[in-house]
């Protein structure tokens, strides 16, 4: 694929219920981001994936959210019992390395969830 | 925690006409990365300054990095309809410079 997909594109679901979110990062790219824009806001770093090295998960809100990465390939976010708050756009990023800061991130279109 | 504030938060032009939108900090980061979103989809990257008092231009866009590293500015000359969007500033933060903090963003329309 040409760039990073995300699936589903829009989510809107039910107070209580698990969602989860994919994420297929550009082909070759080793390091792997979740972020989350809600309405006005910034982009909320949520966690990192670098190859075949621990996460770093100091972004995630709650122990609501986990995410899971096979490899250097697809990407899974989940949310469980979803709360309004967790309305939101999620986007994920690749990049090929981290090393220098001019390493250049991939976002993909994102996902954007409604909890009723 | 560094912040990255950014004016204004909304600006709508008429096309032709030339605009100015800043990112600002307290804080001194190492470089400066500037995306422009359009709507359903993910930010992209437009540019990134490192050293202070860089200037970079991008066809009708110039980007400044402050002397002190501490703020940034885009500058668009003769905004056109296809720059509409928003944009948004982002530093590295926390332990590793992979974490990047972004500002809430400058949400342009360009009025044809």
């Amino acid at each position: 694929g040409a760039g990073v997909s995300q699936s589903p594109s829009n989510k809107v679901t039910e107070k209580g219920k698990d969602v989860e979110l994919r994420c297929d990062p550009i082909s070759g790219h080793t390091a792997l981001y979740w972020y989350r824009q809600r309405l006005g806001q910034g982009l909320e770093f949520l966690i990192y994936f670098q190859g075949n090295s621990a996460p770093d998960k100091s972004g995630l809100p709650s122990d609501r959210f986990s995410a899971e990465r096979t490899g250097e390939s697809v990407s899974t976010l989940t949310i469980q019992r979803t709360q309004q708050e967790d309305s939101a756009v999620y986007l994920c990023a690749s990049s090929l390395w981290v090393g220098e800061w001019d390493n250049e991130q991939f976002f993909g279109p994102g996902t954007r969830l409604t909890v009723l | 925690t560094q912040l990255l504030e950014q004016s204004p938060q909304f600006l709508s032009i008429q096309e032709g006409e030339n605009l100015t939108v800043y990112c600002n900090s307290s804080s001194v980061f190492s470089s400066l990365q500037w995306y422009r979103q359009e709507p359903g989809e993910g930010p992209v990257l437009l540019v990134t300054v490192v050293t202070g008092g860089e200037v970079k231009k991008l066809k009708r866009l110039t980007f400044q990095f402050g002397d002190a590293r501490k703020d940034s500015s885009l500058h668009i000359t003769a905004a056109q309809p296809g720059d509409t969007g928003l944009y948004l500033c982002a530093g590295p933060s926390g332990a590793g410079s992979y974490q990047l903090t972004f500002g809430k963003g400058t949400k342009l329309s360009v009025i044809p």
